[in-house]
């Protein structure tokens, strides 16, 4: 099947931005979508964007759209050793808007 | 609210054993969803629910049944666990229409 693709991990020190890439595949895909995932526990939402928008902002995140480059990126500022987990980027294809298809994840590490 | 309550959170089977694992969510939302996570991978959709009453194949479907027994419940069946059948099992629900997918905190499964 076709691929989200993300690069697999990222170290920054506490206090420093972040920013985590994703490239999707379908350029209709209706929805894109940032994921947290702690060890050992479920997936949290933590932001998702329309695909006819360029930004989104929430509070120390921001997400970027290009649409052009099925490109999407999340930045999270003043990153903190808590926002040490998995990120999954996904995108939802056609009207089943809960048919997600997820990247394999970015492991970010905070280093105090 | 609970929201997607799962269970088991743990279950070890031998090869050849079944087993149905349940699911649950008290948002009353219309879309239930079953995806399975593999070290190192994304999510995949095993099967999904769009409403009541119907049930649809996702990405790897075979090995598993699934039941939507009601608004509010939606189980996955495997009638002969196999050891590629090891992973960590996510529910999900939606509304209908522009709101996130909810998870589950995921049951995960071994089998030997």
């Amino acid at each position: 099947g076709e691929d989200v693709e993300q690069s697999l991990f990222l170290s920054v020190r506490e206090g420093d931005s972040s920013v985590i890439n994703c490239t999707y595949t379908d350029s209709s895909s209706t929805y894109l979508y940032w994921y947290k995932q702690e060890p050992g526990a479920g997936l949290q939402l933590l932001t998702y964007i329309f695909s006819n928008m360029d930004m989104k902002q929430d509070q120390r995140l921001t997400v970027l759209l290009n649409k052009k480059d099925k490109h999407l990126s999340l930045r999270i500022a003043d990153t903190q050793t808590g926002d040490s987990a998995i990120y999954f980027c996904a995108e939802s294809r056609g009207s089943t808007l809960g048919r997600l298809y997820f990247g394999r994840g970015t492991q970010l590490t905070v280093w105090p | 609210n609970a929201g997607v309550t799962q269970t088991p959170k743990f279950q070890v089977l031998k090869t050849g054993q079944s087993m149905t694992l349940q699911c649950a969510q008290d948002m009353n939302h219309n879309s239930m969803y079953w995806y399975r996570q593999d070290p190192g991978m994304g999510l995949r959709l095993i099967y999904y629910s769009a409403s009541e009453g119907t049930t649809d194949k996702g990405e790897v479907p075979n090995g598993y049944n699934v039941s939507r027994l009601n608004k509010r419940e939606f189980s996955l069946r495997l009638e002969s666990a196999a050891p590629s059948q090891t992973s960590v099992y996510f529910c999900a629900s939606i509304r209908q229409g522009n709101s996130p997918l909810h998870f589950g905190n995921g049951t995960r499964l071994t089998v030997t």
